[in-house]
């Protein structure tokens, strides 16, 4: 499976925009860019998902390069119940399993 | 819809003995994923079924874990023996088989081993 690349952790001020970046570099053409979530002892929760053009949902905002190497989740406005580990992960177009990496943990300061 | 359910949600066990982890997926889903998260591995797949059949048990990590599907609502994982290093929490997700479906996952069973 081709690899993301996610910074360990970032810090968002409550009520601000947050931008969560995501690097794959080795993405296929039929690889989806999926964004999860975990919030502190639940499950992951699914967020956003996207191949090549930019998706918006009520949760987010998925901004995708134009060559796909990276991508961005954009969470328009934090609050404390956005501070979760956020994943980015690449499945293949015929792929019904997720791959986890080690995620973001983002921290939302009041 | 109450969501992917697992039971129990805390299990404490001592080494040696028979774990079974339980899981309810949701309705009308026809996937069923077994994962286990620890500090050290992060969240790793164990194993998915298809319409109650395994598709992909290379997760597993040796014979003393066992899982099955008896059915389209129920799916079992078992360890047996236990070791402490089982230690884990693990999570049952359940998803629709067109492509790019979400999986749901349940909350939990954190697993402590002794």
């Amino acid at each position: 499976d081709a690899k993301t690349t996610q910074p360990n952790s970032m810090e968002s001020n409550e009520e601000e925009p947050v931008h969560l970046p995501c690097n794959h570099s080795t993405i296929s053409g039929t690889d989806y860019i999926h964004w999860y979530r975990q919030l502190p002892s639940q499950g992951p929760e699914y967020v956003i998902h996207g191949l090549t053009s930019n998706v918006n949902n009520r949760m987010a905002s998925l901004a995708i390069a134009e060559d796909r190497k990276s991508s961005t989740l954009i969470l328009h406005r934090a609050t404390l119940r956005d501070a979760a580990v956020y994943y980015c992960i690449l499945r293949g177009g015929s792929a019904r399993q997720l791959t986890f990496g080690s995620g973001t943990q983002l921290t939302v300061l009041p | 819809d109450a969501g992917v359910i697992q039971s129990p949600r805390h299990e404490v066990t001592e080494m040696g003995q028979e774990v079974t982890l339980r899981c309810k997926p949701i309705s009308g889903h026809d996937y069923l994923f077994w994962y286990r998260q620890t500090m050290m591995r992060g969240l790793e797949l164990l194993i998915y079924f298809n319409n109650n059949v395994p598709i992909d048990d290379s997760g597993m990590p040796e014979d003393r874990f066992s899982a099955k599907m008896p059915n389209a609502s129920f799916s079992t994982l078992k360890i047996q023996p236990s070791e402490p290093r089982d230690s884990a929490v693990y999570f049952c997700a359940s998803s629709f088989g067109q492509k790019n479906s979400p999986l749901h996952f349940g909350n939990g069973t954190r697993l402590t081993v002794t």
